[in-house]
């Protein structure tokens, strides 16, 4: 069966660049979540979208935006990287209140 | 603010032991409450998940875990483990009226069975 995509799996950047992420949600799935898991820590809460509009908002940094496109699939677009950001960003995907449904994770670090 | 509570980092077993894990959290109102595995290399999946009703949740792969309200507890359990239950194990938290995806995650125990 089909599953969350992330692309790309792993990224390196510098402080200060860009970084966008990009999450493929399981067909027919209306719902979009972002997840931030530094190392060693629980995954905490950044954003989701419903049906392409923004849902629910968690400790999402301001440096960083999200949006859902047309064709579902979402973007998280990171800028002004710190090296705090280095993580592994999860997205999941979900329909109605089914239970969500988690990607590979992209695994960011920043030097 | 909730919070989550997982009281072991890192557990280790042979097979065939038992298994409990805690997950205690903070929150006044009404909660669901989800368990998560992650196995190594692999994506967190849902094990076994509370919403209301029968306090002892069945998941799957054996796994049972049991809501006592008056602890504020969620403690997972497997009578019998298995080598490939090697994973790290996740506690969440959600407010009964939040959306779907705003959990809170405890930071997690890592389960090492040993063959």
């Amino acid at each position: 069966a089909a599953g969350v995509i992330q692309s790309p799996r792993h990224l390196i950047k510098e402080k200060r660049e860009t970084a966008t992420l990009k999450c493929y949600p399981i067909p027919r799935h209306d719902t979009v979540y972002w997840y931030q898991q530094g190392p060693g820590q629980d995954p905490q809460f950044l954003i989701s979208f419903y049906e392409k509009m923004q849902s629910d908002k968690g400790s999402i940094p301001d440096r960083f935006s999200a949006q859902q496109f047309s064709d579902y699939h979402s973007e998280l677009n990171m800028s002004s990287l710190e090296l705090g950001d280095s993580a592994l960003y999860f997205c999941a995907s979900s329909l109605e209140n089914s239970p969500l449904h988690f990607g590979n994770g992209t695994r960011l670090t920043v030097t | 603010a909730q919070s989550v509570s997982q009281h072991n980092h890192h557990v280790i077993l042979s097979e065939a032991a038992s298994l409990e894990l805690g997950c205690n959290y903070s929150y006044g109102g009404t909660v669901n409450l989800f368990w998560y595995v992650q196995y190594p290399g692999q994506h967190l999946q849902l094990l076994l998940k509370y919403f209301s009703g029968d306090p002892l949740v069945k998941g799957i792969k054996g796994f049972e875990a049991e809501f006592i309200k008056s602890k504020f507890s969620f403690n997972l359990r497997k009578p019998s483990v298995q080598w490939s239950d090697t994973a790290e194990y996740f506690c969440a938290v959600k407010d009964y009226g939040g959306s779907q995806g705003n959990l809170i995650f405890g930071k997690g125990t890592k389960l090492s069975v040993k063959p």
